[in-house]
């Protein structure tokens, strides 16, 4: 069993709309936690980081959250464009320097005009 | 940030055959990662590669399926030999970052075996 969830598995929305998205991990012990996001025949470049510590971290129109108690993370994307359509994969690590990164398998998201 | 290349950057192949994909990094690098993308899935390590030493496979993968080479600090290959359908999928490297479990990705090599 995947130890990083998300959900949904793909969503369609109108530009300029908002939509928010869910990963859930039962990684332990936890370091961190990143979004990423993966266009369509590229590699996934990282959108944010959030340690244990941190509730909320934004990067421009995304905003991701992280509750560590329930282990949960959301990204969301305000005013969405065009550009935003791709999948976000949710990847947790266990330490600082943990190479062996647990990932979901990622949201597409396609916003349409 | 790292600048990563991959080659090819798609392939069609036969059963049977094998494919050697190429990734150079624009800066001399540590640790190199090789990853498998298949549909609808996460990524999933193939193995670890490190200059001068010899790869470190993951739970699944084996040395004769996935050969590599780590000739330098800036350039890695990766053979998926005597392939099959099972596999046709996208493979991606990657770098270290200097975050917190940072890494960098290539753009991926999307192979499909007919």
């Amino acid at each position: 069993k995947n130890q990083v969830e998300q959900s949904p598995q793909s969503l369609i929305i109108l530009e300029g709309k908002n939509c928010t998205l869910q990963c859930n991990y039962t990684v332990s012990p936890f370091s961190n936690l990143r979004w990423y996001k993966q266009d369509t025949g590229r590699g996934p470049v990282s959108l944010t980081i959030m340690t244990f510590s941190e509730n909320t971290k934004s990067n421009g129109r995304y905003t991701a959250t992280l509750d560590a108690d329930t282990k949960q993370s959301s990204l969301h994307i305000t005013a969405s464009q065009l550009s935003d359509s791709a999948s976000y994969i949710c990847v947790v690590s266990r330490a600082f320097n943990d190479y062996k990164l647990s990932f979901g398998a990622g949201t597409t998201v396609t916003v349409r005009a | 940030s790292a600048v990563i290349s991959q080659k090819p950057s798609r392939d069609i192949c036969q059963r049977g055959t094998s494919l050697t994909i190429q990734c150079q990094v624009d800066s001399q690098v540590t640790m190199m990662f090789w990853y498998r993308q298949q549909p609808g899935q996460s990524l999933t390590l193939i193995a670890t590669a490190n200059q001068g030493s010899e790869a470190t496979y993951e739970s699944g993968f084996v040395i004769d399926k996935f050969p590599i080479s780590r000739p330098n600090l800036t350039f890695s290959t990766l053979t998926v030999s005597n392939m099959s359908p099972e596999d046709s999928s996208i493979y991606l490297c990657s770098v270290e970052g200097t975050g917190p479990a940072e890494q960098f990705f290539g753009p991926g090599t999307r192979l499909t075996v007919l």
